[in-house]
């Protein structure tokens, strides 16, 4: 079982915007352990998207952001586009657990 | 560009070990830490373990008494080994190379293999 707690499905609209959340607590996010995302695409790896609670790696579009607020973060994809329907995870480290952990998975849909 | 390959056996036997390696290319294996991940079929992910060339480890609680890693520097390659496996470890295990953009204890995962499953079963 996660620690990491995600909404188990997100949908939108072409060009509308998403959020997902990611709820820890104070043995991870808010013991101040930065969080990350990947975005897993049918059949593929997962690929990071944000990593530092905000930080886009070279090449990931601008559509992408992150955000923190206590013990919960959030991804943010602004302008869905059809290609970002994809299970989407966050991850952070845990003291409690003394590793590393990951959310229990979004899936976000384009309507 | 960094590229990671796994390989191994995609059917181990109940209470035999598990087996996997990771071919590394485009990188050096001494710069960077190196990590398992494990994702049982329609279920999240789970990290394993990883390792630096130093021989520093760090590995799963959950897992810890059954997983090992190792690193051959001489073939850019680093392995894994899970013994006693289950069907509860059937999954697609991934290698990936692990990065901490602000040092502690805090990684991330920046570069993955393609995957590669494991079924356990007789």
């Amino acid at each position: 079982q996660s620690v990491l707690t995600q909404p188990p499905s997100v949908s939108g609209a072409p060009g509308q915007r998403v959020t997902i959340s990611c709820t820890g607590s104070s043995s991870n996010v808010g013991a101040g352990h930065h969080v990350h995302w990947y975005q897993q695409l049918p059949g593929t790896a997962p690929k990071l998207v944000i990593y530092g609670n905000g930080y886009r790696p070279l090449g990931v579009p601008d559509r992408f952001s992150g955000s923190k607020s206590g013990t919960s973060v959030s991804l943010v994809i602004s302008g869905l586009q059809a290609e970002d329907e994809a299970d989407y995870y966050c991850q952070s480290y845990d003291n409690s657990l003394s590793g590393h952990v990951f959310g229990t998975g979004t899936k976000v849909t384009v309507l | 560009q960094v590229q990671l390959q796994e390989s191994g056996p995609g059917l181990v036997k109940p209470s035999e070990t598990l087996s996997l390696s990771c071919n590394v290319s485009g990188d050096s294996i001494y710069s960077f830490y190196w990590s398992w991940i494990r994702q049982s079929p329609g279920k999240g992910l789970e990290w394993l373990a990883y390792i630096h060339y130093s021989g520093s480890t760090k590995y799963n609680p959950s897992l810890k008494s059954r997983v090992t890693v190792s690193l051959d520097t001489s073939k850019n390659q680093f392995s894994l080994k899970l013994k006693s496996v289950t069907a509860a470890d059937t999954a697609v295990y991934y290698c990936a190379r692990v990065s901490f953009p602000f040092g502690g204890v805090g990684a991330d995962f920046d570069h993955w293999g393609q995957g590669t499953l494991v079924t356990v079963s007789s």
